[in-house]
């Protein structure tokens, strides 16, 4: 069973904090993803990596970054915490290429930023 | 560029009822289209896609290229359907990986 697993499930942090959102999966998945989930909005994609070392923007990567140092692990960080980046973050893996992939998703990281 | 539509937020439907999810898409090139749910306290997780024409839970959708949608379905509808749909496409393509998400419907059963 494909497990993508977010350590931290709810934090409360400062505005101007430094952030680090950690995910981990075990399926040797190629491609890992970074999404922030907000009501009315849907799913939006921050940043996503097909290989270590390597990232791509999504479509809000604006005061967020990534790292990618080895293939199983994937980090979300936000530089300088702001409220506007409260919300829902989930980090998800898929094998590369072949049409119909399953993008698996982990539980979730409920960020508060006060 | 890629846009999913879902125009309802909110829907619900009696239990027994037929139910249908309702999701458009703009894309210029050949799409990959999905249903993901999120039950409560759950993880997001795939429901369905178009390549496998598969039926999941009593759940079908049906691409069609000339309406641009692809619409969820569901004869008779139970309370444990009750949840969060979000429909998806992924470009078909060479380094085509990412998902883009529709802005997701939240539908009720009522018993």
């Amino acid at each position: 069973d494909v497990k993508v697993t977010q350590s931290s499930r709810y934090l409360v942090k400062r505005t101007g904090e430094k952030v680090f959102l950690e995910c981990v999966q075990d399926m040797d998945h190629e491609n890992m993803f970074w999404y922030r989930q907000d009501p009315g909005l849907g799913l939006r994609l921050i940043y996503f990596s097909y290989d270590v070392k390597m990232k791509e923007k999504g479509d809000i990567p604006e005061g967020y970054s990534v790292s990618r140092e080895k293939k199983e692990r994937f980090s979300l960080i936000l530089e300088s915490a702001s409220t506007n980046q409260t919300s829902m973050y989930l980090c998800a893996s898929s094998f590369q290429g072949a049409p119909g992939n399953t993008i698996y998703f982990g539980e979730g990281s409920w960020l508060t930023v006060v | 560029a890629q846009r999913v539509t879902q125009p309802e937020k909110l829907l619900s439907v009696f239990k027994g009822a037929p139910v249908e999810l309702k999701c458009n898409y703009s894309y210029s090139g050949s799409p990959e289209l999905f249903w993901y749910v999120q039950y409560s306290r759950q993880r997001l997780q795939l429901l369905l896609r178009h390549i496998s024409r598969e039926s999941i839970k009593g759940f079908t959708a049906d691409l069609n290229k000339g309406e641009t949608s692809f619409h969820l379905k569901k004869p008779f509808a139970q309370e444990e359907d009750s949840a969060m749909y979000y429909c998806a496409l992924r470009p078909l393509g060479a380094g085509a990986n990412n998902l883009f998400f529709g802005t997701g419907t939240r539908l009720t059963v009522i018993p």
